[in-house]
């Protein structure tokens, strides 16, 4: 079952701040995330491997619950170049299965 | 450079008439999977293979076949296509499941009429 991301869609002005997260029904090895500019290729941001764990990237930063099984992408003070389509990946013990995605625009 | 080759990158087709995606990595990567992506329902894995000759089936399987002859080819193969998969394609492959990124072809957008 894919995880859920929320919220589907979040439109910013840049400068300001957004969380997407997501969420499992499942128990986690780890969650990845991902950002796709329309008409490309899904473009890797980070793995997370434990509960607990706190990543960043720029100033893209992520977290996992693993007891929660979930995981929140935070993006501080967005840039235009932040827009397009952000989706989680949760490996499982069985697969590595994708949500269904969250649309992020970035305006002026 | 490290890529992930697919081929071809457009294709229009009618029902039933066989046809192949192609699929080439030049890292020696273990993992290689496809997924399927339409709107509103994010990447839906259609098959993955752990290594050569080790295939299994995703979320949405049904349609399509695939083979893991060599590590680095993973050909998706329709062979009486429908309208209903008619969507964007994406290979995707890792040296790890879980602990290495997924490194994804630019796609395939497939219409089948």
């Amino acid at each position: 079952q894919q995880p859920v991301q929320s919220p589907q869609a979040v439109i910013l002005r840049e400068g300001e701040d957004a969380v997407i997260n997501c969420s499992s029904s499942k128990a986690l090895y780890s969650v990845h995330w991902y950002r796709q500019k329309h008409g490309e290729a899904p473009v890797f941001l980070m793995i997370l491997l434990k509960g607990g764990e706190q990543k960043g990237h720029d100033k893209i930063s992520a977290s996992f619950n693993e007891k929660k099984q979930q995981s929140s992408l935070y993006l501080t003070a967005s840039q235009l170049s932040y827009s397009g389509t952000y989706f989680c990946g949760t490996e499982t013990p069985d697969k590595l299965i994708f949500g269904t995605g969250t649309r992020l625009q970035v305006f002026p | 450079e490290a890529q992930v080759t697919q081929n071809p990158r457009y294709l229009i087709t009618v029902t039933g008439k066989k046809l192949t995606v192609t699929c080439s990595q030049n890292m020696n990567h273990e993992y290689m999977s496809w997924y399927r992506q339409d709107p509103g329902l994010g990447l839906r894995q259609i098959y993955y293979s752990m290594n050569v000759e080790v295939t299994d089936k995703g979320d949405v399987p049904e349609g399509y076949k695939v083979s893991r002859k060599e590590k680095r080819n993973f050909p998706l193969i329709l062979e009486s296509p429908s309208p209903n998969q008619t969507s964007l394609y994406f290979c995707a492959s890792s040296s790890n499941r879980g602990r290495q990124p997924q490194h994804f072809g630019d796609g395939t957008r497939l219409s089948i009429l």
